[in-house]
């Protein structure tokens, strides 16, 4: 079965170091998503991607954050300088692009720690 | 601004009950609405979904109704099972309006055996 691979599946870091978080969302997907998850508190939209430009994003994706699809298949995310408060779950997302409905595949998640 | 709630942190439930879980919404523009299972250190896993023109929707033990009105919908899991303990969560998409689903925060079912 086809599904959304992340990778590190954990990292941690220093504060103010750049992060870069890597998804292979399902080939056939056209819309792409990473939402986080602070331990504890709900799922919460960063950004939503479509057509190589960001089509959607929430008030915590500020200029630290951004996002990118080099190659065709990786979608990636950046923290450039990373805070004691980024650290979260980042789930990345994918759907088929077809219609209004369809429903979001998650990847398993990459656990970022900030020191 | 919360528009995806579920406000009961937890349940529990014996084998072979029927789990219900409740969420609600107030954006009146959601259209939507799925239902998404986690297990710790793994990501949501969908479940079932259900569109606005529907009032219920039906895969297996798991039934979800929707109530537009009351700006309510609800999952059942007929009988809970304990590999069905698990954090679920409610979400919801505006389809016209955008591509963002909105996620409530969780309910925590735990299945008695």
């Amino acid at each position: 079965e086809p599904e959304v691979t992340q990778t590190p599946s954990h990292q941690v870091t220093q504060m103010g170091q750049e992060v870069i978080l890597r998804c292979v969302p399902i080939s056939n997907h056209l819309y792409f998503y990473w939402y986080r998850q602070i331990l504890g508190q709900k799922v919460e939209f960063l950004v939503s991607f479509y057509n190589n430009e960001i089509s959607e994003k929430s008030e915590i994706f500020d200029d630290q954050f951004s996002v990118e699809r080099p190659d065709g298949s990786n979608f990636t995310l950046k923290i450039r300088s990373t805070k004691l408060e980024d650290s979260a779950m980042y789930f990345c997302a994918s759907r088929t692009g077809g219609g209004t409905t369809g429903e979001l595949f998650f990847g398993e998640g990459s656990r970022l720690t900030v020191l | 601004d919360q528009q995806v709630k579920q406000n009961s942190p937890s349940l529990s439930v014996q084998e072979g009950r029927i789990s219900i879980l409740n969420c609600d919404y107030t954006n009146s523009m959601f259209d939507y609405f799925l239902w998404y299972k986690k297990y710790p250190a793994e990501g949501p896993t969908f479940l079932i979904s259900i569109s606005s023109i529907k009032d219920k929707n039906e895969d297996g033990r798991f039934t979800v109704f929707l109530n537009k009105s009351a700006k309510h919908l609800s999952l059942h899991i007929v009988p809970s099972q304990p590999g069905d303990s698990a954090v679920y969560f409610c979400a919801a998409r505006p389809t016209n309006t955008g591509n963002q689903f909105y996620f409530g925060t969780g309910t925590s079912l735990t299945v008695i055996p």
